[in-house]
């Protein structure tokens, strides 16, 4: 289903720190996976993709992780600054349909 | 600017009134997604189109709720009797079949 969730969850870290950010997804067919960064009064913003045939991907600072066992999704952020804050959601797809978001976490990095 | 261009990126109407939305996608892309969003929520699912197709519309929307496309380029939203609910930010987002959806800044209504 949709989105759902009033409270999101939140992660605090400090600048130059590693962040990692988690995401169970909800469908097991889907099989491609996405992480946005949206911050106050923007659209999302695309970060990095994964398809289900990867476990892995790496981009500039950014890493996915793909456990498709558990239906688990991760982005990992390398020496975080404090552009990074942020909300980030991840969004799955089956079969090449329409992208559904997950509830999101709010990344505060700590100067 | 290359990018998803939504218009207008504000609008106040008062309840009852119709409201227009219109989205220019990204020039090569053959999808065009509509979210709403509202405070503290992850982006929800409206419709969909492959080109001039509709290829999903959520259940979740009321038949107030119009979505065209009429030559596979640029989209309107249509919301029409409009409710004190229907206040959130509507996005697009534009994609090629299988790759990452592109979202504009959205369009944020306010239903007084």
């Amino acid at each position: 289903g949709e989105s759902v969730g009033l409270h999101l969850p939140t992660l605090s870290v400090q600048e130059g720190d590693n962040s990692i950010i988690n995401c169970a997804y909800s469908n097991s067919a889907s099989d491609y996976f996405i992480w946005y960064k949206q911050e106050s009064g923007k659209g999302p913003q695309f970060i990095i993709d994964i398809r289900s045939n990867m476990d892995k991907r790496q981009g500039q600072r950014v890493t996915v992780l793909l456990n498709k066992t558990v239906k688990h999704l991760s982005l990992q952020i390398a020496a975080t600054q404090p552009g990074d804050s942020a909300v980030y959601f991840c969004a799955e797809a089956a079969d090449g349909n329409k992208l559904v978001f997950g509830a999101g976490t709010i990344l505060r990095v700590k100067s | 600017d290359t990018g998803v261009s939504q218009d207008p990126r504000h609008k106040i109407t008062k309840r009852g009134q119709n409201v227009t939305f219109r989205c220019d996608p990204i020039s090569e892309h053959n999808r065009l997604y509509w979210y709403r969003q509202t405070l503290g929520q992850g982006p929800e699912f409206l419709t969909y189109f492959q080109n001039e197709a509709q290829l999903e519309k959520s259940r979740l929307l009321s038949d107030r709720f119009s979505a065209e496309r009429p030559k596979g380029s640029f989209s309107t939203l249509e919301i029409q009797r409009t409710e004190q609910g229907d206040s959130a930010m509507y996005l697009c987002a534009s994609s090629l079949r299988d790759s990452g959806a592109f979202f504009g800044q959205g369009t944020r209504l306010t239903v007084v």
